[in-house]
């Protein structure tokens, strides 16, 4: 299975907003409302930030949000703030009863 | 507070086999609906799902390791295992245990904090 496509790095000034893709096909993003964002900062694990499309967690900013069409999901981070530089990563369940990442994007906060 | 921790040998020789272990504590590891899995992360790059089990014990794989994965139960322990064979030193990276599904949420919801295996002789 190949993993979903994201662009490597994306960047913004603090208070600015941000969107993240995330490209897959009809076996993936595209057949199930079943991706998710993670955050993850150097050296620590993955924190769930979206999932289920544009749902969000209890706990986690509501200036994160998500959405789809077609194949291609979006993370939109609005009010960028510093603490928000971090790499995030989108996944997807496939219809061949797997699980897909995205290669990850560096967000910097300028 | 669902945890998960992970443990294992951090160095493993290439053609040996990696054994992880993963320990839930703070729950059972036999509530319905949860799949418990593998992810990895080679130094300096992006997430690779291994494989999934579920409560029940179906497994699921990612193709390209399916040859070499196992993922094992055992509620007794309320812990889970990874046995990945015939290593190289491609499969050097960060490994996490993971929950997907908790509180209906399709999404690998709690994560362990990781730990480095290094495949060198």
């Amino acid at each position: 299975q190949s993993a979903l496509t994201q662009p490597a790095s994306v960047s913004g000034s603090p208070g600015q907003s941000i969107t993240i893709s995330c490209t897959g096909t009809s076996s993936d993003v595209g057949g199930y409302n079943y991706v998710s964002w993670y955050q993850q900062h150097p050296g620590k694990a993955p924190k769930l930030m979206i999932y289920d499309v544009s749902k969000r967690p209890s706990g986690i900013s509501n200036r994160f949000s998500g959405s789809k069409s077609g194949n291609t999901a979006s993370l939109t981070i609005s009010g960028l703030q510093a603490e928000d530089e971090a790499d995030y990563y989108c996944s997807s369940y496939t219809s061949s009863s797997t699980w897909v990442f995205g290669g990850g994007t560096k967000l910097t906060v300028l | 507070q669902l945890q998960l921790q992970e443990s294992g040998p951090g160095l493993v020789k290439p053609s040996e086999t990696l054994s992880l272990t993963c320990t839930v504590s703070g729950g059972s590891i036999s509530s319905s609906s949860y799949y418990w899995g593998w992810i990895r992360q080679p130094p300096g790059k992006g997430l690779e799902w291994i494989g999934s089990i579920y409560y029940s014990g179906s497994t699921y794989y990612n193709p390209s390791l399916k040859s070499r994965v196992t993922i094992s139960v055992d509620t007794s322990k309320n812990q889970f295992s990874l046995k990945l064979s015939s290593v190289t030193a491609a499969d050097t990276a960060v490994y996490y245990c993971a929950r997907y599904g908790g509180n209906g949420r399709n999404a690998f919801d709690i994560w362990g904090q990781g730990t480095m295996v290094t495949v060198s002789s």
